[in-house]
């Protein structure tokens, strides 16, 4: 079935260095994508999203790149903060009547070491 | 208060046991969303309130499982004669709108174990 997931299910990096999170998703139906930070014990909270009618996406130390041809998308954190660390979600947005809906990837686990 | 409540933040239930979840939106917000998040997985959506219109509640597994919003604000999701396999955080989002993303919020969700 068609589903969004994960390259890495870890990823550890130090402090200081850029991390690069992917995500790959199957549905070309999809119109709006979203990463999500979950902390242990709390609910995910919203990082950046983007659109499918773009390609690149940049927030504060952290930029969302989109390649719908290979149907790919990647969250890029810039000089990674202890704080960082987390389970990074990606998800998706069918367009059409259920565009309420997100279907999530299975998460990437961030560790920053210090 | 300032984002989404739910209670309890742990649930401990016996085989058999019925469960109530409930979930203390933002105010004013009209959409509310339950998720369901397995150990290691990514949330899977449950089910879906405009006010208190239930539009979409396809996600829910099985007839145990029962949601409702009465009044437009507060919801609680009901799991009847729960089983082993509902073990798993249950999530509750809100937003001003329909669609899900900077609009919504989740709350820290209910842990629910069942032995």
């Amino acid at each position: 079935g068609e589903n969004v997931g994960l390259h890495l299910p870890t990823l550890s990096v130090q402090e200081g260095d850029n991390s690069i999170i992917n995500c790959a998703y199957s549905n070309s139906a999809s119109d709006y994508f979203i990463w999500y930070k979950q902390e242990s014990g709390k609910g995910p909270q919203f990082i950046i999203d983007i659109r499918s009618n773009m390609d690149k996406r940049q927030g504060q130390r952290v930029t969302v790149l989109l390649n719908k041809t290979v149907k790919h998308l990647s969250l890029q954190i810039a000089a990674t903060q202890p704080g960082d660390s987390a389970v990074y979600f990606c998800a998706e947005r069918r367009s059409g009547g259920s565009n309420y809906k997100l279907t999530f990837g299975k998460g990437t686990l961030l560790t920053v070491n210090p | 208060g300032a984002g989404v409540s739910q209670s309890p933040r742990y649930k401990v239930a016996k085989r058999g046991q019925d469960v109530a979840l409930r979930c203390d939106p933002i105010s004013g917000h009209v959409s509310l969303f339950w998720y369901q998040q397995a150990l290691g997985q990514g949330p899977e959506f449950l089910t879906y309130f405009q006010n208190e219109a239930q539009l979409d509640k396809s996600g829910l597994p099985s007839d145990r499982f029962f949601a409702e919003r009465p009044e437009g604000s507060v919801s609680t999701l009901k799991i009847q004669r729960t089983q082993q396999e509902d073990s798993a955080v249950y999530l509750c989002a809100s937003s001003l709108t329909p669609s899900p993303g900077l609009e919504a919020f989740f709350g820290q969700g209910t842990r629910l174990t069942v032995v």
